[in-house]
């Protein structure tokens, strides 16, 4: 099975700019997060989706990020506009309530995003 | 309130020492699940345990084990004769609703440093 993949890895931009990370989850798996890791903050949930609906998004800083997931196979994460201070390595997981599996969730390789 | 504390920032050890990582967590819920993930020196974020509430067994997976309290409220993470390659940063997690796929909350980390 192929797993959570994310792109693209490495994103350079400068302030004012719009970024889109884009994420697929793994295959079946019917609930989504995304994550942001930084060094002051650690790891902390931005908002997470269950069968393509946002449920949370309390944890989205502010108006400037904006998610969506139109399908099963695919959400995104913007920042528009984009400042130096969202400068992180953000990450998206992917989980299932079903089976031995339940509850775990499968992280990509995350987007390391610079904005200059 | 959920919160999980893992009190060691950093620890260094020598290669084939034992070392215990500390993980403290919060909850009000009667159902959870702990977990522990992995981050190399690569970025990613890599899935190694999930215990619920229910089952306070340790668990034994090869240089790995685990050992869960429910009195103390804690889910300490032991590597026995440690190798360079567990270097990384360890996070342990909570998640205590069944029913959001489970969202995490993560701990600060623990940084871990083996030397040759």
């Amino acid at each position: 099975d192929a797993g959570v993949i994310q792109s693209p890895r490495h994103e350079v931009t400068e302030m004012g700019q719009e970024v889109t990370l884009r994420c697929k989850p793994i295959s079946g798996h019917d609930y989504l997060f995304w994550y942001r890791q930084t060094m002051m903050r650690g790891l902390e949930l931005l908002i997470y989706f269950n069968n393509n609906v946002p449920i949370d998004d309390s944890g989205m800083p502010e108006d400037r990020f904006s998610a969506k997931m139109p399908n099963a196979s695919f959400s995104t994460l913007k920042i528009q506009p984009s400042e130096p201070r969202d400068s992180a390595v953000y990450f998206c997981a992917s989980s299932s309530l079903e089976g031995e599996k339940l509850n775990i969730q499968y992280f990509g390789a995350g987007t390391r995003l610079s904005v200059l | 309130a959920q919160k999980v504390t893992q009190a060691q920032t950093e620890i260094s050890v020598v290669e084939k020492e034992d070392v215990t990582l500390d993980c403290v967590y919060e909850t009000r819920d009667t159902t959870y699940y702990l977990f522990w993930y992995k981050q190399p020196p690569s970025g990613e974020l890599v899935f190694l345990i999930r215990r619920n509430s229910f089952d306070e067994q340790n668990e034994i997976s090869g240089r790995y084990s685990w050992n869960f309290q429910k009195s103390t409220s804690s889910f300490n993470f032991t590597i026995t004769a440690s190798q360079v390659v567990d270097s990384a940063v360890y996070f342990c997690a909570l998640s205590a609703h069944y029913n959001q796929g489970g969202k995490l909350i993560f701990g600060q980390g623990t940084e871990l440093s083996v030397k040759p």
